[in-house]
């Protein structure tokens, strides 16, 4: 069975900074893209970031480029999201979600539970 | 990147037809995906492509694209399947467009 499974997130300050993680199981974690997205607190879905197989491809949602940073590491079958100069409206759930297959980098399926990130003083 | 634009609720009867629109001046060109979420929960992929239905989604679910409007329709609605809906495509720039989501509402 396909699992993703999100942690490190919680309460951090304005300007602070946060690592999330995200454990992949029960697929070849090395053949497939991976990708983060966000849902702020009763809102919709945003695109974060993504990332290659090989980790040749990354690119970032306007939003975040420049203070937030994407990698993975294939030998420990896990996606990571380096959060820094957090802002409030950072605030929201984030899911760690694979592609749909090897073949594709367009959608995204499965996704994991979230980890909740709040940035409040 | 460019803008989805979805209504941000759609109501239907049970066991009606529910169609979910979603509009992008790049639909022509790319194409759409959909996605279920229910409350608390992370989003479910019901739709690719267009039109492909996932492996363990129920034949109700189905998807369709005119121009620059994709439709997710569920016929025979079911209360189970009231949840928001997502559509999203992809854009040249290695971007991911998500509209903003239609609550789906079985009276």
């Amino acid at each position: 069975e396909v699992q993703l499974v999100e942690s490190g997130g919680g309460l951090v300050k304005p300007g602070g900074s946060l690592r999330l993680s995200c454990a992949a199981s029960g697929f070849t974690f090395s053949s497939y893209s991976m990708n983060w997205v966000r849902q702020a607190p009763g809102k919709g879905l945003e695109w974060v970031s993504s990332i290659s197989s090989s980790s040749s491809y990354i690119y970032y949602a306007d939003s975040v480029k420049g203070r937030f940073t994407i990698s993975r590491d294939n030998a420990k079958n896990s996606l990571y999201l380096q959060m820094n100069s957090l802002r409030a409206e950072d605030t929201a759930v984030y899911y760690c979600a694979r592609v749909g297959s090897v073949a594709t980098i367009e959608w995204f399926d499965p996704w994991g539970q979230g980890t909740l990130v709040t940035v409040s003083s | 990147s460019y803008e989805l634009t979805q209504p941000p609720s759609v109501s239907v009867s049970p066991g009606q037809t529910a169609r979910i629109t979603c509009s992008g001046d790049a639909l022509p060109k790319q194409y759409a995906y959909w996605y279920q979420q229910k409350p608390g929960q992370a989003p479910v992929l019901v739709i690719y492509k267009d039109s492909e239905r996932p492996s363990g989604i129920p034949e109700r679910f189905s998807g369709s694209s005119s121009g620059t409007t994709v439709t997710l329709t569920i016929s025979g609605v079911q209360a189970e399947d009231e949840a928001d809906y997502y559509c999203q495509s992809a854009d040249s720039s290695g971007t991911y467009p998500f509209g903003g989501g239609t609550k789906l509402t079985v009276l």
